[in-house]
């Protein structure tokens, strides 16, 4: 079974780091892109960037350029999402998702999300 | 930046035809892909390259595009399809995604 599984919820201060996860199975990992998509409280989905695991090409959206980090590690088929710093309007839900090519494709699996409390 | 717009909502009645549209200036270049959200869940795809239908999706979900929009339409919307819709596609430049703002759709 094609699946992205993600960490846990987190709870962080205002000024911490975080790195979170998105383990993919059921695929050979190099052969697709990884989004990863916020849904703030309330609020519709947003694109934030993306990598191809393969050879680490990633792009990210204007409005999160500078402010997170997508990586992946095609050794354990993994890739992830990170910040130095972070700030409440941070907050939000966190998703995966795979892309057969970008940038034609779409999204067809995603993770069941991350959650992240960013609070003092 | 590149935008995608959605109406905000859209009503009908069980049975009625609902349909969702989204417009932005690459479409006529640019494949559209619809999301289904239900609250608390991840999106679910629904349609991807304008038109074509992802195994396991009902038959009454169908796709369209022409020009600068994109048409999500419901033939027979049921009560299970109350969700937040979502189209997608990439901008111009080809470097960037973008999601429509949603539309929360209502089958009352």
């Amino acid at each position: 079974e094609v699946q992205l599984v993600q960490s846990g919820a987190e709870v962080k201060k205002p000024g911490e780091s975080l790195k979170i996860s998105c383990k993919s199975s059921g695929y050979t990992f190099t052969t697709y892109w990884i989004a990863w998509v916020r849904q703030m409280p309330g609020k519709g989905l947003e694109w934030m960037g993306i990598i191809f695991p393969a050879d680490s090409d990633t792009r990210y959206s204007p409005s999160f350029q500078g402010q997170v980090t997508i990586s992946a590690d095609k050794s354990i088929s993994t890739a992830y999402l990170q910040w130095t710093s972070l700030k409440a309007s941070d907050t939000a839900i966190y998703y995966c998702a795979r892309c057969g090519s970008f940038p034609r494709g779409g999204f067809d699996i995603w993770g069941q999300g991350t959650t992240v409390t960013v609070s003092p | 930046s590149y935008e995608l717009t959605q109406p905000p909502s859209v009503s009908v009645s069980p049975g009625q035809t609902a349909r969702i549209t989204c417009s932005g200036d690459a479409l006529p270049k640019k494949y559209v892909y619809w999301y289904q959200e239900k609250s608390s869940q991840a999106p679910v795809l629904v349609i991807y390259e304008d038109s074509k239908r992802p195994s396991g999706i009902p038959q009454r979900f169908s796709g369209s595009s022409s020009g600068t929009m994109a048409t999500l339409t419901i033939s027979g919307a049921q009560v299970e399809d109350e969700a937040d819709y979502y189209c997608y596609s990439t901008d111009t430049s080809g470097n960037h995604g973008v999601f429509g703002g949603g539309t929360k759709l209502t089958v009352l």
